[in-house]
């Protein structure tokens, strides 16, 4: 299993371009989750989806941020236009099934850095 | 969910058993402990989790006390590849899946 797989690795962008950020979730999960971590706010939760439908995005900073997950094994966390309080590390995490338990797979992170 | 206190560090030498304590007062009955753990610029790696019994698996043993109001995470032999932020997270699985990352703490695994 190739675990929970997020592209770029890396990214670094001019404040006030789009930025999308992607994550392909180990096959078979039903949830998907997207955080975001800094030095000052620790790890966040952003939005979470179970079966693709969006649960709960409460932690979705503002508009600038967008989430979607068209598909099962495809989700994609925009920010347009991005600032250089964005930058952070983003982490997607996948759950096999969110009626069993919490157990969540995270993948390696985008780090951003937003000038 | 319950909130967790956790120490901030701590050391352990390379063999010895870590044990990391966290203290989780108002956890309620339906509530579990998860234990994850990240190591620098990697994601959060789960652990371990329990309702109210003992558990153990490849990774580490989880203690609960009996009146759940905490817990113990021991790693048997802990080595170099263990220093990492360890977190402890109480949920409720049947509601809502989010987890709240506190601070952690973070384990120096020493020769």
């Amino acid at each position: 299993d190739a675990g929970v797989i997020q592209s770029p690795r890396h990214e670094v962008t001019e404040m006030g371009q789009e930025v999308t950020l992607r994550c392909k979730p180990i096959s078979g999960h039903n949830s998907l989750f997207w955080y975001r971590q800094t030095m000052m706010r620790g790890l966040e939760l952003l939005i979470y989806f179970n079966n693709n439908v969006p649960i709960d995005d409460s932690g979705m900073p503002e508009d600038r941020f967008s989430a979607k997950m068209p598909n099962a094994s495809f989700s994609t966390l925009k920010i347009q236009p991005s600032e250089p309080r964005d930058s952070a590390v983003y982490f997607c995490a996948s759950s096999p099934d969110r009626a069993r338990g919490d157990t969540q797979y995270f993948g390696p992170g985008t780090r951003l850095t937003v000038l | 969910d319950a909130k967790t206190t956790q120490p901030p560090s701590m050391d352990c030498a390379e063999g010895r058993a870590a044990n990391l304590p966290c203290n989780h007062s108002t956890i309620s009955g339906n509530e579990y402990v998860y234990w994850y753990r990240q190591i620098h610029s990697q994601g959060p790696q789960y652990i371990i989790h329990g309702l109210k019994n003992n558990e153990t698996n490849e990774m580490a043993s989880l203690i609960i006390t009996e009146d759940r109001k905490s817990s113990t995470l021991i790693l048997p032999h802990a080595t170099l590849r263990d220093t990492a932020v360890y977190y402890c997270i109480v949920i409720n699985t049947g509601t809502a899946s989010k987890l709240t990352f506190g601070t952690g703490t973070r384990l120096q695994v020493t020769l």
